[in-house]
């Protein structure tokens, strides 16, 4: 069974700019959480797509949104790029989502913002 | 609030040698716990889980961890390390919410 995949695996975007990333869960999965890493903050959760709907996001501003497709693909985007939104994006899919299932993580995308 | 602690922020180990790293967490209930292995340049890989039944568990690659309740502590342990598995370390708690908290990562370098 193929694994999470996630589209680009590296982007470099320029201040004030919108990016829009990409994640296929493994099929059958029907939940897709993305997470921001960075040095600084590690590992945060930023928002989790059940069959289309947002159930728990993060604390992150307005700027960072999602959605989730009925084939359970999701996309984030980013718009107004800030210097400080460079940071390793991964998305994880799992059965059902929720923690007490787990989590299978994607390869991640590396935003560069300059 | 869930929190979780990785005290040791960088451990050295020789290749052969034992290995322990360090978990606490804060959580009122019983959490779901795992810790997750991260290669360079890679995602986050699942090494092993508990959500309740026997402490001890069983993960891949030879690694097991222990809960502790009285300690809330979750300590990921193997006998002989590999110059394979120098790679960042993350334990996480999952709790009533649908996302993960990770601690801040322990990063092991294995020495030949």
């Amino acid at each position: 069974k193929a694994g999470v995949t996630q589209t680009p695996r590296y982007l470099i975007k320029t201040r004030g700019q919108q990016v829009t990333l990409s994640c296929s869960p493994i099929s059958g999965h029907r939940s897709v959480s993305w997470y921001q890493q960075t040095p600084g903050q590690g590992l945060q959760f930023l928002f989790e797509y059940f069959s289309e709907t947002q159930r728990n996001k993060g604390n992150f501003p307005g700027r960072f949104s999602g959605r989730q497709f009925s084939n359970s693909r999701s996309e984030m985007n980013v718009s107004t790029l800030e210097l400080g939104d460079s940071a390793l994006y991964l998305c994880a899919s799992s059965l059902h989502g929720g923690t007490s299932y787990e989590q299978y993580f994607g390869p991640g995308t590396r935003l560069t913002v300059t | 609030a869930q929190s979780v602690t990785q005290p040791d922020i960088h451990i050295t180990v020789s290749e052969g040698a034992s290995l322990e790293l360090r978990c606490n967490y804060s959580y009122g209930a019983t959490p779901y716990l795992f810790w997750y292995v991260q290669s360079p340049g890679q995602g986050l890989q699942l090494l092993l889980k508990y959500f309740s039944g026997d402490t001890l568990v069983q993960g891949i690659k030879g690694f097991e961890a222990e809960f502790k309740r009285s300690q809330s502590s979750f300590n990921l342990r193997k006998p002989s390390v590999h110059w394979s598995d120098a790679a960042e370390y993350f334990c996480a708690v999952g709790a009533n919410t649908d996302k993960l908290i990770f601690g801040t990562g322990t990063r092991l370098q294995v020495f030949p």
